[in-house]
């Protein structure tokens, strides 16, 4: 199946900087890719559509200047954690779906914020 | 009440059991399901899609989905140690890759 490679797989960072992370499609194109937030046990929650050349959708809830999201390119889709705080610690995924069929999961990036 | 329910185990059975895993939903839109297997600190990897309602066979895995009771279904027959992963039921009125509505997962281990 299509790869998506998601980078970094784990990061800790310092209360009040910023982190990026990076959701790639190896092997194909993707115009739309989605981004979620998983708590641990929780079910995987839709933050944000992140749309290629146009700004980001997000879902009700989600703080747009908190999460900054770019999508440059027909492969590269980036989330900007601004000014991390504890709460924000999570593990992100980010997916894209090929065709109308199937969406391809990056592998996660664990945010710890301390 | 959430939009999609599923009860989070952990669920434990010996190897060679049939396993089944259930979600009920609330939102009549859905038209599109999908059961993904999560790993730990990995990302889900979709297993099987149903579009409406009928049944589905993969291998040792079986999908049921009834829309008119709004409840879906995964069965794992002759379940292996390598099946334990929690197991994340998805929905979607839009399609099988946009915008998926997701269970809280199951936790399964398949004791040798």
């Amino acid at each position: 199946g299509a790869v998506v490679s998601q980078h970094p797989s784990r990061v800790i960072c310092k209360s009040g900087t910023s982190v990026k992370i990076e959701c790639r499609s190896l092997d194909f194109q993707a115009t739309t890719m989605f981004w979620y937030r998983q708590f641990p046990k929780q079910s995987l929650m839709l933050m944000a559509t992140s749309n290629e050349g146009s700004k980001a959708t997000y879902e009700q809830g989600v703080e747009k200047d908190k999460f900054l999201i770019n999508h440059a390119s027909l492969t590269l889709s980036t989330l900007t954690v601004t000014s991390a705080h504890p709460e924000d610690s999570s593990f992100y995924i980010c997916s894209a779906p090929q065709a109308l069929t199937e969406a391809f999961f990056g592998q996660g990036t664990r945010l710890t914020v301390v | 009440q959430k939009e999609v329910e599923q009860d989070p185990g952990p669920l434990s059975v010996p190897e060679g059991a049939i396993v089944s895993l259930n979600c009920t939903y609330s939102n009549s839109a859905f038209q599109y399901f999908m059961w993904y297997r999560q790993y730990s600190r990995k990302g889900p990897e979709l297993l099987m899609y149903t579009y409406s309602s009928g049944n589905k066979e993969d291998g040792r895995f079986t999908a049921q989905v009834d829309k008119s009771s709004k409840y879906i279904s995964l069965f794992i027959r002759d379940s292996q140690p390598s099946d334990s992963a929690t197991y994340l039921c998805a929905m979607s009125a839009y399609g099988s890759a946009r915008q998926l509505t997701f269970g809280s997962g199951t936790q399964l281990t398949v004791l040798p």
